[in-house]
């Protein structure tokens, strides 16, 4: 079975300082790996997904299949972007189903 | 369009009760998918409905079960209430169910409280 792992539930970091959320995942298939995020008082929604290769509000995601990782990276977090995160990933097998991980808290300090 | 509904907001209900929480997709989305979402944890896949066919399900008990009705809206119905059923209960739409890279769109979510 699929899993997925957040080690980190809280990082704190001040403003203009990189943050990077790790995620690392367990499947011996090809998965689709994405990142969610949850603002205060607002529904989860899509942030990246590992196929688009693209970067959505400065952060980015590589996937290391080798070391079976999607950390979430951006170089200088912004107090906007304190928020829920959570990895999440799908078996092409599977359709679109999606397998979280716990999340991580991010708080962004002024 | 208001993006993906579901009622009620909040929900209080004393162990051994039935709950039904409702969910209306996006317009033209014909996937409806079910989450349980413990406080602290993240998001547990219980079901998923495509076309009014299940798709899939998790690991949840034969307690949980649901459906999706011709309009595509779908309810989520869970009998014999146990205390840790008590959680947000989040319900996400999609236009596909068999494409792994279709993103899902969540709704605000229906807290459950058994007590």
């Amino acid at each position: 079975a699929q899993r997925v792992t957040q080690p980190e539930k809280l990082l704190s970091v001040f403003k203009g300082a990189p943050v990077e959320l790790k995620c690392n995942y367990s499947y011996s298939g090809s998965p689709e790996l994405f990142w969610y995020v949850q603002y205060s008082r607002q529904r989860l929604q899509l942030l990246l997904r590992h196929i688009s290769r693209e970067s959505i509000k400065g952060f980015t995601a590589d996937l290391n299949k080798g070391e079976t990782s999607f950390h979430l990276k951006k170089p200088f977090a912004q107090e906007e972007d304190s928020a829920m995160y959570y990895c999440a990933l799908s078996r092409k097998a599977a359709g679109n189903k999606l397998t979280f991980g716990g999340g991580t808290r991010v708080l962004v300090k002024p | 369009d208001a993006g993906v509904t579901q009622s009620p907001t909040h929900l209080i209900k004393t162990r051994g009760q039935q709950v039904t929480l409702r969910c209306s997709p996006i317009s033209g989305h014909k996937s409806v998918s079910w989450y349980q979402q413990v406080l602290g944890q993240g998001p547990q896949f219980i079901f998923q409905y495509y076309e009014k066919e299940e798709r899939g399900r998790g690991n949840f008990p034969d307690r949980f079960s649901a459906r999706q009705f011709p309009n595509y809206s779908s309810e989520l119905n869970v009998n014999a209430l146990l205390l840790g059923d008590s959680a947000l209960y989040l319900c996400a739409s999609s236009g596909l169910a068999g494409v792994s890279t279709d993103t899902q769109y969540f709704g605000p979510g229906t807290r459950l409280t058994v007590l």
